[in-house]
Order: C-alpha cells, then sequence, then structure tokens
C-alpha cells in the first residue's frame, strides 16, 4: 500500500538537544495526524493538525501543517530520555466515512542517550 | 479518547490455523479499523470494519484470508486464517468517529507463526 516518505529513518541524539523530523507526499491530504510507538506497544496521538500552515504545539512538541499540503514537520524540543521510541506521520484524505483512513509514513526512530 | 483493548496481547500460532483477535472501545464508535505492522515496519491500513454490514478491504487484502465482524459499535473481531510464518506481525485496531479524523489505537496484538 502507499506510505509517506518520512525523514531522517533514525536520529541518535544526546539529552536535551532538538529534534526535527518530516513527512513528504505525492499527493495532498487534509489532516496531518503524528504518532508515537514504544516498543510492544500501539501508536498514540500526539498532534493533529487540519489547516495548510497550521503550528501546533503540545508541550515540547510542535508540527506543522505544510502549505502544499504535501508534507508535514516534527519538532521535539530539550528531548528528554522518555522522548525514545518510532514516531510515524499519518496522512488522511476526507472528513468522514471510509476517507478516515490514514496512510502512515515509514517513521522515525529515536533515540537519546542520558 | 476511547479505551481500546485487545485480546490476545500476544501469540505464537501453528502454520495453517486460524487466530481470532478481538477489539473492545469503552464508548460506541462509528469507524473501526484494522491495521498490520510488519516487523520493523510501518502501519498498513487492512480493512474498515462496518457494522452491520461487510468489512471494506484494502488493496492486498481479501476476506477469505482476514474475515472481520463488527456486531455493534463497541466490538470488532479480526480473524487471520490459514496462517503462514508470513502474516507473522502486530495486529492494531484502531477508532475514530464519523466526523472526527483523529484515529485512536488500540495495544495491538503480537502475532508469530511457526
Amino acid at each position: 500500500g502507499q506510505q509517506l516518505n518520512q525523514s531522517p529513518q533514525s536520529m541518535f541524539i544526546q539529552e536535551g538537544e532538538d529534534v526535527s523530523m518530516n513527512c513528504t507526499s505525492s499527493s495532498i491530504f487534509n489532516t496531518w495526524l503524528w504518532y508515537k510507538q514504544d516498543p510492544g506497544e500501539g501508536p498514540v496521538l500526539l498532534i493533529a493538525l487540519y489547516k495548510a500552515g497550521e503550528l501546533t504545539s503540545n508541550g515540547r512538541l510542535t508540527a506543522q501543517f505544510g502549505i502544499t499540503r504535501k508534507d508535514s514537520f516534527l519538532n521535539i524540543s530539550a528531548s528528554i530520555p522518555s522522548d525514545v521510541g518510532i514516531y510515524f506521520c499519518a496522512g488522511q484524505w476526507g472528513y468522514g466515512g471510509a476517507t478516515n483512513k490514514l496512510i502512515f509514513g515509514t517513521g522515525t526512530l529515536l533515540a537519546v542517550q542520558p | 479518547s476511547a479505551v481500546i483493548s485487545q485480546k490476545p496481547s500476544r501469540d505464537i500460532c501453528q502454520r495453517g490455523t486460524s487466530l481470532t483477535i478481538q477489539c473492545q472501545v469503552d464508548s460506541q464508535v462509528t469507524m473501526m479499523f484494522w491495521y498490520r505492522q510488519q516487523p520493523g515496519q510501518s502501519l498498513t491500513l487492512i480493512a474498515t470494519a462496518n457494522q452491520g454490514s461487510e468489512a471494506t478491504y484494502e488493496s492486498g487484502f481479501v476476506i477469505d484470508k482476514f474475515p472481520i465482524s463488527r456486531p455493534n459499535l463497541t466490538f470488532s473481531t479480526l480473524t487471520v486464517s490459514n496462517m503462514s510464518p508470513e502474516d507473522s506481525s502486530i495486529y492494531l485496531c484502531s477508532v475514530g468517529r464519523y466526523s472526527y479524523n483523529e484515529q485512536f489505537f488500540g495495544p495491538g496484538t503480537r502475532l508469530t507463526v511457526l
């Protein structure tokens, strides 16, 4: 199935550093979602974006809906060890029914060294 | 967000057998979805579970292999039939409401086929 291109594939950083990752698509989306998945768990929703250009924060996390509607960005400031995990973007075309289905990015593995 | 549980949390099965995975939500939801996450990979949508009608399958997934039931607005099952080692994956259900784009995931079922 279709997947979104997410980069970088992995990041190994020191505690306290800032992190940036992005997601690009050949198709436009009406919604972008960012999830974090810990080992052995299901993905947890971090941020949802609904408008092109929208910038939304959730604590130390900030995400942006790209102007072209074909990309999205996630930044984590002052990383801490519990930020470790796999981060997935997901795009969605519609606003209801079967168009609610999500297309997931390839994932970014984040490792934080104390 | 809804509280979602899945049973079993993990299982080891022999090839040729079938396993039924249950997804239970603590409140009524409009949309339920089933995803597959192969080892080290991203999430791929298997099907949308429709209450009172047949599930809608994505390209590459068929009803004979992945029959789905959704008898009410809080419960769904996914069966993985005639299993082979290639079916070893994490199977996740997610839920959403019709006019809202956010989806929330269960903890997943980790399946190993020998």
